[in-house]
């Protein structure tokens, strides 16, 4: 099962910042929070991830509470194009552990 | 780089067929993971293969086997397909040893697969 709770939905207008929540109350020390999107009918893209300091990348911002216990993908500026389901995971850094993934938050990024 | 390659893009095949399914890796890449995924139970982990050895193995029936070469390109075969087989198989690709930046995985465009 899933380790992650997030919205089913969210709506976002065009050139406003998206804050996707996450919830990860029963995380461990070494695990980190990985954040995919999937666009319709395309394969996962990676995003972004981190283990407990704030992260910034060309595509996302991630911002993890003091307490590990949850996390805040921002896209700063939303397109069209990020229209997306988006995919929060929590994994430890063991080789061999699978991906799993729940259902994600279903981003609409409106006109 | 080239990202993750699969072929073939659309398949349909009849009931109690088989299927081979083809990944090619980012270049450097040594783990494969494949995925399946439906629109009723989400993206599934299959199995991962890992230095053409089998790391990990999700929870589905033997009728789901893969392989791993030594260029790391990657197969998935399903025997006696069923309707219920019919979905969007993805594989990942992974540098593949310990710890985050290793382990972060990279789909490539998936092969549909309707079965009928």
């Amino acid at each position: 099962d899933a380790k992650t709770t997030q919205p089913t939905s969210m709506d976002c207008a065009e050139g406003r910042a998206a804050n996707l929540p996450c919830n990860h109350s029963t995380i461990s020390g070494n695990e980190y929070v990985y954040w995919y999107r999937q666009i319709h009918s395309q394969g996962p893209q990676y995003i972004i991830h981190g283990l407990k300091n704030n992260e910034t990348n060309e595509m996302a911002s991630l911002i993890i509470t003091e307490d590990r216990k949850s996390s805040t993908l921002i896209l700063p500026h939303a397109t069209l194009r990020d229209t997306a389901v988006y995919y929060c995971i929590v994994r430890g850094d063991n080789y061999g552990q699978n991906f799993v993934f729940g259902p994600g938050t279903r981003l609409s990024v409106l006109p | 780089k080239a990202g993750v390659t699969q072929t073939p893009r659309y398949l349909i095949k009849t009931r109690g067929q088989q299927v081979t399914l083809s990944c090619s890796p980012i270049s450097g890449h040594r783990s494969v993971s494949w995925y399946q995924q439906t629109p009723g139970q989400g993206l599934q982990f299959l199995f991962e293969y890992f230095s053409e050895t089998q790391r990990n193995k999700g929870n589905f029936p033997g009728r789901f086997s893969g392989r791993q070469f030594s260029n790391s390109r990657s197969e998935m075969n399903v025997s006696t397909l069923e309707l219920g087989d019919s979905a969007l198989y993805l594989c990942a690709s992974s540098l593949g040893g310990r710890g985050s930046l290793q382990e972060t995985q990279y789909f490539g465009p998936g092969t549909r697969l309707l079965v009928l």
